[in-house]
């Protein structure tokens, strides 16, 4: 079955630093959605991808979609201690829909 | 306003004891869904609908039942038979699966003991 692999499991920053998290499928997507969990929260959508090679801006966020269509990455330029929580990517194919085990920031101010 | 509601946010059980965790949204979603949160681990699907009266498995279903009598409501029933229970566990509903963004529920954290 689709499996969604995210890394890196943990990432600690200084504040200002810049931050990555990618995103890999074992097949093909039709797209593939990001969400953010605060701490003590729940995740909330922050976009989604559909195009290959497909590239969205969100302030200091930017997101691709790779042109296989098989990886993603969110990176976030100068990270800001209102960035912290964990990031998930969720990849869907023939609406299956698999979470990453997503990526959790903390920030040093 | 609209949303998705858990409750309770937390709930403690003892073991051996069946528990039912609630999930109402007013979103006029067809599709809800039920995961599991565990440190480290992401979210598990238990079970998902996509539309009333219907519903299928997920990848971690068993010790847990669902019903979806209403468009509005999908109650998580936890069993007896979940070997380990105790987790966080989050609603989502969304016009179609994978289609449109997912809305979150609070979430409850079940302790059983």
């Amino acid at each position: 079955g689709q499996q969604v692999m995210q890394i890196p499991q943990y990432q600690h920053v200084q504040e200002g630093e810049d931050f990555t998290t990618y995103c890999n499928s074992s097949t093909t997507l039709s797209n593939i959605q990001w969400y953010k969990q605060r701490p003590g929260g729940h995740p909330v959508f922050l976009i989604q991808l559909v195009k290959s090679g497909e590239v969205k801006k969100q302030k200091r966020l930017t997101f691709q979609f790779g042109e296989a269509k098989k990886n993603s990455s969110l990176h976030i330029t100068a990270t800001q201690t209102t960035d912290v929580g964990t990031y998930f990517c969720a990849g869907i194919n023939n609406n299956d829909m698999r979470f990453g085990a997503g990526t959790r920031l903390t920030v040093k101010p | 306003d609209g949303g998705i509601t858990q409750s309770p946010k937390y709930l403690f059980r003892k073991e051996g004891q069946n528990v039912t965790l609630s999930c109402e949204q007013n979103l006029n979603h067809d599709a809800m869904y039920w995961y599991r949160q565990d440190p480290g681990q992401g979210l598990r699907l238990i079970y998902y609908s996509q539309i009333v009266n219907d519903f299928q498995k997920g990848d971690i279903a068993e010790g847990y039942s669902v019903s979806r009598e209403k468009k509005e409501s999908f109650p998580l029933t936890v069993t007896s038979a979940q070997k380990n229970p105790t987790a966080f566990y989050l609603c989502a509903s969304s016009t179609g699966r994978g289609r449109t963004e997912a809305f979150f529920g609070q979430g409850t954290r079940l302790t059983v003991v």
